[in-house]
């Protein structure tokens, strides 16, 4: 089966700083995706990128980047130039072909002014 | 304006009666999938849809159903809603062009108490 672990519960950064959040996955299948979802206080879900398991290039989205680690079953996400905005519980998620999403518990991250 | 619709937004309910929880997405969506989020246990799936009358369980599908007759909706069903379903639901729907697994768009959630 496989499994989403974010290790880290909580994160802080200063403004306009960098922080990265880490996650890990365990999976046999060769093919599937990896997502970073954000949630601030009003609970909505939203998207901050997408990385397709078979693309080596690291996926990025303005400020945000990831390091996905394919061998090592990594997929870390580096926020640069912190923003007061950023503030939210980042979940780091793994979907397969067949439509099964599994998220990790969650990092808390806090951007201190 | 692309979205996903969940009704209703807040329930507060008791043991043992029935209800439904609506979804509805107006993307035409291939894929819509039902996830229950628990503090400190993140978003867990519950059932999902790849297409109209295909569904599939997730990792907690107990106690609770689904339909998908027509594409745009996938409502949720607790037959016999018990304590331990007190929770905050959210609906997603996504693509699947290619064959790939989209992004997923997410509803606003639903948040049930079950006294």
């Amino acid at each position: 089966a496989q499994t989403v672990t974010q290790s880290q519960p909580e994160m802080s950064v200063q403004e306009a700083e960098t922080v990265t959040l880490s996650c890990t996955y365990d999976t046999s299948e060769s093919d599937y995706y990896l997502f970073w979802y954000k949630q601030p206080p009003s609970r909505q879900m939203i998207l901050v990128i997408r990385q397709e398991a078979y693309k080596q290039q690291n996926a990025t989205e303005n400020r945000f980047s990831v390091n996905f680690q394919k061998a090592a079953k990594s997929f870390s996400l580096k926020i640069s130039d912190s923003q007061l905005g950023d503030a939210a519980m980042y979940f780091c998620a793994y979907g397969n072909q067949g439509g099964k999403l599994i998220f990790g518990q969650g990092t808390e991250l806090s951007v201190k002014p | 304006e692309a979205q996903v619709t969940q009704n209703p937004r807040y329930l507060i309910t008791v043991t043992g009666k029935k209800l439904t929880v609506t979804c509805s997405q107006n993307m035409n969506h291939e894929y819509m999938s039902w996830y229950r989020q628990d503090p400190g246990l993140g978003l867990r799936q519950i059932y999902y849809s790849m297409n109209v009358e295909v569904t599939d369980k997730g990792d907690v599908p107990e106690g609770y159903k689904v339909s998908r007759k027509e594409k745009r909706n996938f409502p949720l069903i607790l037959e016999s809603p018990s304590p331990n379903q007190t929770s905050l639901y959210f609906c997603a729907s996504s693509s699947t062009s290619g064959g790939a697994l989209g992004t997923q768009y997410f509803g606003p959630g639903t948040r049930l108490l079950v006294l």
